[in-house]
């Protein structure tokens, strides 16, 4: 496996629901991304981590949990989202939190709250 | 904070048509740029990326971009599309100095017609 993977690549849930996305990236990067991808909309920064620290919490709400035990792994667990979370979730990777290279991105989650 | 314009939604062409897609941003000192590609149900890919040096970028599958400093744009263009160029195209911009965001354009789909 190459790249930045996510599983799972769709997802319905309830909105009492508590659900897990994984991300895992094989690049040997240290900075991982997670965004929220709406359609027409750009993309949002949700959570950045440097070295399993979290850097940036974007003015999320606590219904979204980010986690990283490891510099290869970030999740994002979910738990009493509402209809408008509906959206497609993005990881990205990056050599380094703080170098100018360019972001590495998973597939995405498709996520859909009912 | 930075902003970026994407100053088409939706674009129609014709195979071998040439195609021109405006991007803008407002923060007024150094920048990296890149323009990011999503073919349909794949991930977000990198294009082409600008740091520093000729303004004229050359990247992948015959795209390239100009960076016009006094302008703040950065416009994608590409001679002769083909249908499999159709895709949703994003535009994207950090401050220089090892800034860690990444602010992205609300993107433009592109549909090209066999």
């Amino acid at each position: 496996e190459t790249g930045v993977t996510q599983t799972p690549r769709h997802l319905v849930m309830g909105m009492t629901n508590k659900k897990s996305l994984k991300c895992e990236q094989h690049l040997g990067h240290n900075a991982m991304y997670w965004y929220k991808q709406s359609a027409k909309k750009p993309l949002e920064l949700m959570f950045v981590y440097s070295l399993e620290e979290r850097v940036e919490n974007n003015s999320v709400p606590s219904r979204f949990s980010p986690e990283c035990p490891n510099s290869s792994h970030l999740f994002l667990h979910l738990h009493t989202l509402q209809p408008e979370d509906s959206a497609l979730y993005l990881c990205a990777s990056r050599q380094d939190f703080d170098s100018n290279n360019e972001q590495f991105f998973g597939p995405g989650t498709r996520l859909t709250v009912l | 904070a930075q902003s970026v314009s994407q100053h088409n939604h939706h674009v129609i062409l014709s195979e071998a048509a040439s195609l021109e897609l405006g991007c803008n941003y407002s923060y007024g000192g150094t920048v990296n740029l890149f323009w990011y590609v999503q073919y349909p149900g794949q991930h977000l890919q990198l294009l082409l990326k600008y740091f520093s040096g000729d303004p004229l970028v050359k990247g992948i599958k015959g795209f390239e971009a100009e960076f016009i400093k006094s302008k703040f744009s950065f416009n994608l263009r590409k001679p002769s599309v083909q249908w499999s160029d159709t895709a949703e195209y994003f535009c994207a911009v950090n401050k220089g100095s090892n800034d860690y965001k990444l602010s992205f354009g609300a993107g433009t789909t592109v549909t090209v017609r066999a």
